[in-house]
């Protein structure tokens, strides 16, 4: 079965130094692969997305993930963390039977202490 | 400014009560979908939609009804709302052409059933 997994339910940086969310999934096919965050009292927004084109991706406010094929792993990284990151990050990815219906991870919540 | 609405964002109900909350987009897409948010559950699907009059069952449809009758706007119906009901729903709409459907989401709505 396809599956998600964010490795970290908390994570914790000061502001200023780097951030790294990790995500792993479980697939026999090459998904699509998503980075959405949830601000508090807000919707999902999309950070960015893996569309094959590269293995490097940059998103919005200086996020980029990095797919690795043979680690099935797709981690959200950024090089300085700023105080508005804080909010609940979940990677996503599609369904083998249909690239509309998405598998969430668990979610990860990013702190970042002044 | 493109964007999915939802509404109410708030609303506290009563057992058996019928309800409906709505959702629009003014992107001009095709698909739409609603998710319940639970904590330790993550995102799941309830209903979707490909297009007008097309609608069909997500992960967890029990005690839930939608209807598509304009490409712009995706309703759900609670006819007789229950306490294992009061959750956190999204909706979220997308383009159905090319390979990578990235889904847009609202900013939620918290529905509490007494």
């Amino acid at each position: 079965a396809q599956s998600v997994t964010q490795l970290d339910s908390h994570v914790s940086v000061s502001e200023g130094t780097p951030v790294l969310l990790r995500c792993n999934y479980s697939s026999s096919y090459s998904p699509s692969l998503f980075w959405y965050v949830q601000h508090p009292n807000k919707g999902l927004q999309l950070l960015l997305k893996y569309t094959s084109a590269a293995t490097l991706v940059k998103g919005i406010n200086g996020f980029e993930a990095e797919f690795k094929k043979s680690e099935t792993s797709f981690h959200l990284t950024k090089p300085s963390a700023h105080m508005s990151d804080a909010a609940e990050y979940f990677c996503v990815v599609t369904r083998m039977d249909s690239s509309y219906k998405l598998i969430f991870g668990s979610g990860t919540r990013l702190l970042v202490r002044p | 400014e493109a964007q999915v609405t939802q509404n109410p964002r708030y609303l506290i109900t009563v057992t058996g009560k019928k309800l409906t909350v709505t959702c629009s987009q003014n992107m001009n897409h095709e698909y739409m979908s609603w998710y319940r948010q639970d904590p330790g559950l993550g995102l799941r699907q309830i209903y979707y939609s490909m297009n007008v009059e097309v609608t069909d069952k997500g992960d967890v449809p029990e005690g839930y009804k939608v209807s598509r009758k304009e490409k712009r706007n995706f309703p759900l119906i609670l006819e007789s709302p229950s306490p294992n009901q009061t959750s956190l729903y999204f909706c979220a709409s997308s383009l159905t052409s090319g390979r990578v459907h990235e889904q847009y989401f609202g900013p939620g709505t918290r529905l509490t059933v007494t």
